[in-house]
């Protein structure tokens, strides 16, 4: 069983539309992340959850909207897209806040 | 504010050579080092923890607090160690956060 699933693993759009994407985990974990890494690779954290409370919400423009409707579950909606929010995101999880990160997958977006 | 600095973004040694990855952080208490590795196309995972003091494919690091480096060593580098290798950081207590630095590309020529 794959312990951080995200969904989709690869996602194309046109600039201007809204897609999500889904994380779910089965660790039992009480945070969960998003991630974002760019076409350098420099990986920044966005969001933290902790049992599903907001922690951490860095500078990211307000088109990104975290969601976790349980612990186990957080999604990330994104709105009016822009070329520049083409990367691979990432979804993880931890027991704790701070604590060593189980991470997904990964889902690469691509923005034309 | 806590940082994490890893000067190398590529390192690229022979097949058995030694491998030594560089670490520097900044943070004025006593934080938690990780390192992180992502083989080509896969997720990142978990390489080894500084508390855990353990040796994981090889690879050691050890947390050298007057420095404030954890640099990531292995004695002889072997071809599937190729891979971007990313340290990090955790704050202990209360409001945490983990820090990525920005990577170092490990490439190992046969």
């Amino acid at each position: 069983d794959t312990a951080v699933s995200q969904t989709p693993k690869y996602l194309v759009t046109q600039m201007g539309n809204d897609k999500s994407i889904k994380c779910e985990q089965n660790l039992g974990h009480d945070t969960m992340y998003w991630y974002k890494q760019d076409s350098k690779k420099f990986l920044k954290i966005m969001f933290s959850y902790n049992n599903k409370e907001l922690i951490i919400n860095e500078t990211v423009p307000n088109r990104f909207s975290p969601k976790s409707p349980d612990k186990a579950h957080l999604n990330l909606h994104i709105n009016s897209l822009e070329l520049g929010d083409s990367a691979v995101y990432f979804c993880a999880s931890s027991q704790s806040l701070g604590l060593s990160l189980h991470f997904g997958n990964g889902t690469r977006l691509t923005v034309t | 504010a806590q940082r994490v600095t890893q000067p190398e973004k590529l390192l690229s040694v022979f097949k058995g050579a030694p491998v030594e990855l560089k670490c520097n952080y900044s943070y004025s208490g006593s934080p938690e080092l990780f390192w992180y590795v992502q083989y080509s196309r896969q997720r990142l995972q978990l390489l080894l923890r500084h508390i855990s003091r353990e040796s994981i494919k090889g690879f050691t690091a050890d947390l050298n607090k007057g420095e404030t480096s954890f640099h990531l060593k292995k004695p002889f580098a072997q071809e599937e160690d190729s891979a971007m290798y990313y340290c990090a950081l955790s704050s202990p207590g209360g409001y945490q956060k983990v820090t990525f630095g920005t990577g170092t590309k490990l490439q190992v020529i046969p």
